[in-house]
């Protein structure tokens, strides 16, 4: 069966730190992957998407990349974090697109 | 991507069956309805979607009305671990991203 890895569960990083989410998916090959975010009383919101190694969609502008060096694996980044990247940080997979995507456990960020 | 209404909060005794309704009046031919939940502090869970017949699986029953524009979703027997905020979501076809409102919280009693 498949799994999805989110690491850390918890970070606390200093305002202008850099930042770096990884996530990774076990038990299905070439999957969609997603970056999602959900700051405190809000609903998720997609920051990017991927539907292959190296090729990345930004859904918004901000302060966060993503790369995809390898098939299951998905990051997010940032050079130097804001107040407002504060938040709980989602990674999820789907075997195509229009199939229900599958989230982990997220990463709660707080900036300081 | 259509817009979803929820009720805020709805109360379940537990061992009954929770029935979470969703509307979606401006539904278009090509929009699935997905459901997810989301327990505190953890990322959401699939539970089940469909496009214009009634689905179930392990979990729950999605009933879609035959002019699609609500649904509700049922958990048969409810157990306090049914305890989450549950989301009904209208995802087009060729749409890559779910967007999550504010949902429904469920709570089951003892």
């Amino acid at each position: 069966s498949q799994t999805i890895h989110q690491w850390p569960a918890t970070l606390v990083q200093p305002v202008g730190s850099p930042l770096s989410l990884e996530c990774t998916v076990e038990g299905t090959s070439n999957p969609n992957l997603y970056w999602y975010r959900q700051a405190a009383g809000r609903g998720l919101q997609l920051l990017f998407y991927s539907v292959g190694i190296g090729q990345i969609s930004s859904e918004v502008p901000q302060n966060l990349s993503a790369s995809r060096p390898q098939d299951r694996q998905f990051i997010l980044s940032s050079k130097k974090l804001l107040l407002s990247d504060s938040g709980f940080y989602l990674c999820a997979w789907s075997v195509v697109r229009n199939q229900p995507q599958h989230f982990g456990d997220g990463t709660r960020l707080s900036i300081l | 991507d259509a817009k979803t209404t929820q009720p805020p909060s709805m109360d379940c005794a537990e061992g009954r069956a929770a029935n979470l309704p969703c509307n979606h009046s401006t539904i278009s031919g090509n929009e699935y309805v997905y459901w997810y939940r989301q327990i505190h502090s953890q990322g959401p869970q699939y539970i089940i979607h469909g496009l214009k017949n009634n689905e179930t699986n392990e979990m729950a029953s999605l009933i879609i009305t035959e002019d699609r524009k609500s649904s509700t979703l049922i958990l048969p027997h409810a157990t306090l671990r049914d305890t989450a905020v549950y989301y009904c979501i209208v995802r087009g076809e060729g749409s890559e991203k779910l967007v999550f409102g504010k949902g429904t919280k469920l709570t089951v009693n003892p």
